[in-house]
């Protein structure tokens, strides 16, 4: 079974607008990871926050991390239409054990 | 670095042959993964590996499936036979846990279709 799940499966939103995507998982995590992935490609490492972190910002990606609700969210800010891609969320629930949400695809149109 | 290499690109073949992926992750990485990704299923982890070693391999599907890694710098996934149900694309990954919560590097995937 999946470990992490998305909220919501697909958004779309004009150019310059915020972009939220959350997930949700069901066992304890050392991390919580989001990952893009444009269409036909592979996945690309977004950014990462650890258990014992609340919040991290890197450019116009913000993540929160409720490790006491099982959840979190990305958060893009003014986005553009190169933004357009899926996101997934991937927890390592134990050892090197790496799982993937079904994602979020985000459409941004100009 | 290259990044992760990941061949064939594409891969067509009739239902009961084998089929053979390959992989080279990023020298110096020490955890390779194995996934499959489809409309219907999202993306599912099928075995990884840390150093060579086969350390999880419960998503593997069925004994149709085998994958090996004979050494830090190859991996294969097979399929034997193959059906159509196997149609995905088929991706593999590797990061390095020498240094704590570090994230997996993807290659481009093998889009496999079986007829």
């Amino acid at each position: 079974s999946q470990q992490g799940e998305e909220d919501p499966q697909a958004l779309s939103i004009q150019e310059g607008e915020n972009a939220t995507m959350n997930c949700s998982y069901k066992t304890s995590i050392n991390n919580l990871q989001w990952y893009r992935q444009n269409s036909g490609r592979g996945l690309v490492h977004l950014i990462l926050i650890r258990s014992n972190e609340r919040e991290k910002h890197s450019g116009r990606l913000r993540v929160t991390l409720d490790t006491s609700k099982k959840s979190s969210s990305l958060l893009i800010t003014a986005s553009r239409a190169a933004d357009t891609a899926s996101y997934f969320c991937a927890t390592a629930p134990q050892g090197g054990k790496l799982i993937f949400g079904q994602g979020t695809e985000l459409s941004v149109k100009p | 670095d290259a990044g992760v290499i990941q061949s064939p690109r594409h891969e067509v073949t009739e239902m009961g042959q084998e089929v053979t992926l390959r992989c080279k992750p990023i020298s110096g990485h020490d955890y390779l993964f194995w996934y499959r990704q489809t409309m219907m299923r999202g993306l599912e982890l099928l075995i990884y590996f840390n150093n060579n070693v086969p350390i999880d391999d419960s998503g593997m599907p069925e004994d149709r499936f085998s994958a090996k890694m004979p050494n830090a710098s190859f991996s294969t996934l097979k399929i034997q036979p193959s059906e159509p149900r196997d149609s995905a694309v088929y991706f593999c990954a590797s990061s390095n846990r020498d240094r704590e919560n570090t994230e997996a590097f993807f290659g481009q995937g093998t889009r496999l279709t079986v007829v």
